[in-house]
């Protein structure tokens, strides 16, 4: 079964603090993907990976960057964190393989003070 | 870049009665359409999909969804829901790589 973990359940932080969120599969997966939930609005792209040191923008990238240095970990970093930052953070994995879904982790709750 | 419509963001049901959350989508080429939920405290998961073939894709837990192609539709049906059922649900369609999600609908069945 695949397995995506995200490093932390809840986080609290500091306006304009720099924040590293992490998230590692255990699937090989070549793509991995950012997003956050917030109510009303759905699940919204932030950035996503097709390949180790690769990258994308999804929809809403301002004020977030990545890094993929192994297969297996994306990074999602918030580089000065603000309060409209609060949110749940979803990491996702999925094959290239065709006709595959993508596999979510837990999910992070992030709050920023 | 592809986009998704859910309706009725809010739904209150009982026990045994019938589940139909809509799903319209706008995208110009070949997709691949998900229904996923996410039970209360719990992760997103899988709950069917449609990549070709019969339109009408059965999933986990009594759960079906048909593809309408004419009307850019994917809707998700369960003829009696359970109390279990309580979850949030989430249609997706995949284009160029990517997913773009509805905004969900809140499904609250009351014992």
């Amino acid at each position: 079964d695949v397995k995506v973990t995200q490093s932390s359940r809840y986080l609290v932080k500091r306006t304009g603090e720099k924040v590293f969120l992490e998230c590692v599969q255990d699937m090989d997966h070549e793509n991995m993907f950012w997003y956050r939930q917030d109510p009303g609005l759905g699940l919204r792209l932030i950035y996503f990976s097709y390949d180790v040191k690769m990258k994308e923008k999804g929809d809403i990238p301002e004020g977030y960057s990545v890094s993929r240095e192994k297969k297996e970990r994306f990074s999602l970093i918030l580089e000065s964190a603000s309060t409209n930052q609060t949110s749940m953070y979803l990491c996702a994995s999925s094959s290239d393989r065709r006709n595959q879904p993508q596999h979510f982790g837990d999910g992070t709750r992030l709050s920023i003070l | 870049a592809q986009s998704v419509s859910q309706h009725n963001h809010h739904v209150i049901l009982s026990e045994a009665a019938s589940l139909e959350l809509g799903c319209n989508y706008s995208y110009g080429g070949t997709v691949n359409l998900f229904w996923y939920v996410q039970y209360p405290g719990q992760h997103l998961q899988l709950l069917l999909k449609y990549f070709s073939g019969d339109p009408l894709v059965k999933g986990i837990k009594g759960f079906e969804a048909e593809f309408i192609k004419s009307k850019f539709s994917f809707n998700l049906r369960k003829p009696s829901v359970q109390w279990s059922d309580t979850a949030e649900y989430f249609c997706a369609v995949k284009g160029n790589n990517r997913l773009a999600f509805g905004k969900g609908n809140q499904v609250v069945v009351i014992p």
